[in-house]
């Protein structure tokens, strides 16, 4: 299996502030990873696919780079919507597997 | 526009089976792996099944393995999780989500609770 490792695994930031989110997988995964918002009492959302594509409808604050086993989720510019919990997930292979979450507060 | 809406969660006592539906609308169904995620209270995600377009190809979480069965019907634009043999373990909200093999989760349902417990 697959294993993804977020760091950290919470960090206090104010607005404004940029931000940055890593996650590594245990072995390649090429592009094959996804990053997803979710905010309390919500079901996630996707942010990021192909490690850096930006999906559709998200703000150009946030971007996505890396390839293999290292990669960074960014936030440019934090704002006041941006509080949430963040997850990387890796599709290259079965098992699906996520990251344990970073946890934004303000 | 694309939408997923789960439903068949509930209050299932240890041992006991439940049904969850998703029903899918605004995208071409039978284009798409479709997968159920689920997070336990104050946890993380963790992928659960998967099941390919044409139904043929299911990939299930060990955790999972001979409990749960994933199946879909695709001229009503569902997919289902039937979960036997249930534990306290599973307690947990379970999304459904297009996507699953290359391809990332998206969009995700609102969710349906289940909730195991005596």
């Amino acid at each position: 299996d697959i294993q993804m490792t977020q760091s950290p695994s919470s960090l206090s930031a104010s607005v404004g502030d940029r931000v940055t989110i890593t996650c590594r997988a245990s072995q390649g995964i090429s592009s094959w990873l996804a990053w997803y918002q979710q905010k309390p009492e919500k079901a996630p959302k996707s942010l990021i696919y192909a490690a850096s594509s930006l999906q559709s409808g998200v703000p150009s604050r946030f971007s996505g780079s890396g390839s293999g086993t290292d990669f960074t989720l960014t936030i440019s510019s934090l704002q006041p919507e941006d509080f949430a919990t963040y997850y990387c997930q890796q599709y290259k292979s079965f098992p699906l597997t996520f990251g344990g979450g970073t946890k934004v507060e303000i | 526009q694309v939408q997923l809406v789960e439903s068949g969660g509930g209050l299932v006592k240890p041992g006991g089976s439940l049904r969850l539906s998703c029903a899918a609308s605004g995208f071409t169904f039978t284009d798409y792996y479709m997968s159920w995620i689920r997070q336990a209270p104050g946890k993380g995600l963790e992928w659960v099944s998967c099941i390919s377009s044409n139904g043929r190809s299911i990939y299930s979480a060990d955790s999972v393995k001979g409990r749960f069965s994933i199946s879909r019907d695709n001229a009503k634009n569902s997919v289902f999780l039937l979960m036997n043999t249930l534990r306290a373990d599973d307690t947990a909200m379970y999304y459904c989500a297009r996507g699953g093999s290359v391809r990332w989760f998206d969009p995700w349902g609102q969710g349906t609770l289940v909730t195991v417990s005596s």
